[in-house]
């Protein structure tokens, strides 16, 4: 059972806008920044979005986040074919004293 | 280029203990708290350890208390995780991290794979 959680699959056509969302409580989301992760099949996650809402060099602006409270949302406009993948959310936890993540969201391409 | 490389996984008879090593290269390793992830077959991450910048703080999941121990060498940049008496749900990719919430400097390795079974 993950601290956060997600749901477990998202789908959409390609060049369709697709949310994932992330749920938490005070000790987490509610009071520290998130980040997301991207993992494709067989390699590590790739940080996507940090500090809510902030883009790595690199990522393309197809991908965007948010925080409202206790929760997060990840969009990714454009749906294109290479965003099958694992995502996941994270943030630091006040109870823990370290990260804890959601349990995953697979993104399908149909 | 920042580069994180993981070594020592394997497989393991349960009760037993492995050392995984973690070296990093491309930033000052000595200035920064790291930490222990891992990923079991088909399954989400799961934090396991972090150290702090010059080894004398050391947190731990539940999971892991007692039986992990995190440890760094700041002179050969090396993180470690050695992990006594060992489970089948141990069982994971295991990746050393540098996790960053605020300014987008987070590294992880490509992972390395411990197997619990007898």
């Amino acid at each position: 059972q993950s601290v956060l959680t997600q749901p477990p699959s998202v789908s959409g056509t390609p060049g369709q806008r697709v949310t994932i969302s992330c749920s938490g409580s005070s000790s987490n989301i509610g009071s520290n920044t998130v980040n997301w992760y991207q993992q494709l099949p067989g390699t590590a996650p790739k940080l996507l979005i940090y500090s809510n809402s902030q883009r790595p060099s690199g990522v393309p602006d197809r991908f965007s986040g948010s925080k409202s409270g206790s929760s997060a949302s990840l969009a990714i406009s454009g749906l294109q074919s290479e965003d099958e993948a694992d995502y996941y959310c994270a943030a630091w936890d006040d109870s823990l004293n370290g990260p804890v993540f959601g349990g995953g969201t697979k993104s399908t391409v149909l | 280029e920042v580069q994180l490389v993981e070594s020592g996984g394997g497989l393991v008879q349960p009760g037993g203990s492995l050392r995984l090593s973690c070296a990093v290269s491309g930033f000052t390793f000595s200035n920064y708290w790291m930490n222990w992830v891992r990923q079991a077959p088909g399954k989400g991450l799961v934090w396991v350890s972090r150290i702090n910048s010059d080894g004398t703080t050391r947190k731990y999941a539940d999971s892991v208390k007692g039986r992990f121990t995190i440890s760094r060498d700041n002179a050969k940049n090396t993180l470690y995780l050695q992990m006594n008496s060992l489970r089948a749900d141990d069982t994971a990719v295991y990746y050393c991290a540098r996790i960053d919430f605020w300014s987008g400097s987070d590294y992880w390795g490509q992972g390395t794979l411990v197997t619990v079974s007898s």
